[in-house]
């Protein structure tokens, strides 16, 4: 199975800042990876799929990058909206691997 | 507008079995695969496996073979997972969510707590 490895594990920031959370999957997964943004109690929403394309109605203010085993979501002036936890997931074969997951969290 | 719609929280005791339903609606039901994802509390995403719900072919993760299985009826666009042999650490919520690889939509989520 393709392990995924998300850094860190716990982010603390303030509302502006830029930040990046990384993700590096243990063999080449190509582009097939997307980044989800969730909220306690809530279902996971999909951001970025295929490493880079953005999710129709998410703000531009998240991008994806980067291919193979490295991967990185940015987002670029965080909103209050945006503290929640983020997952990136591997979709290049079965199973569909996440990671653990990045809980952003108000400085 | 697509939905996926689960069925209500499940209280089980070890060792019995559960089957969480995921009606879908506002697209072709057979056009997109669908998938399962748990999330045991306060942890991470696990995916558990698919279905193909045009032929009804499933992929599941090394975790669940044995213990899962995905069904579809699809002359009411409706899918199910069914976990048996439960154990307490298989209490989680159980999502459904639709798509080939990455998932844009999902289910509200389905309670299972395990428990004697």
């Amino acid at each position: 199975d393709i392990q995924m490895t998300q850094s860190p594990s716990t982010l603390s920031a303030s509302a502006g800042d830029r930040v990046t959370i990384t993700c590096r999957a243990s063999q080449n997964i190509n582009n097939w990876l997307a980044w989800y943004q969730q909220k306690p109690g809530k279902a996971p929403k999909l951001l970025i799929y295929e490493a880079s394309i953005l999710e129709s109605g998410v703000p531009s203010r998240f991008s994806g990058s980067g291919s193979g085993t490295e991967f990185a979501l940015t987002i670029s002036s965080l909103q209050p909206d945006d503290f929640a936890t983020y997952y990136c997931q591997h979709y290049n074969d079965y199973p569909y691997t996440f990671g653990l997951g990045t809980k952003l969290e108000i400085k | 507008q697509v939905q996926l719609v689960q069925s209500g929280a499940e209280v089980k005791r070890p060792g019995a079995s559960v089957r969480v339903s995921c009606r879908a609606s506002g697209y072709t039901f057979t056009d997109y695969y669908l998938h399962w994802v748990r999330q045991a509390p306060g942890q991470g995403l696990e995916w558990m496996g698919r279905i193909n719900p045009s032929s009804g072919g499933t992929n599941a993760a090394q975790n669940f073979q044995g213990r899962v299985t995905m069904t579809r009826d699809t002359s009411i666009s409706t899918a199910y997972m069914e976990l048996t042999r439960l154990k307490s650490d298989d209490t989680a919520v159980y999502f459904c969510a639709r798509g080939f690889g990455y998932n844009a939509y999902w289910g509200q989520g389905t309670l299972v707590t395990v428990s004697s």
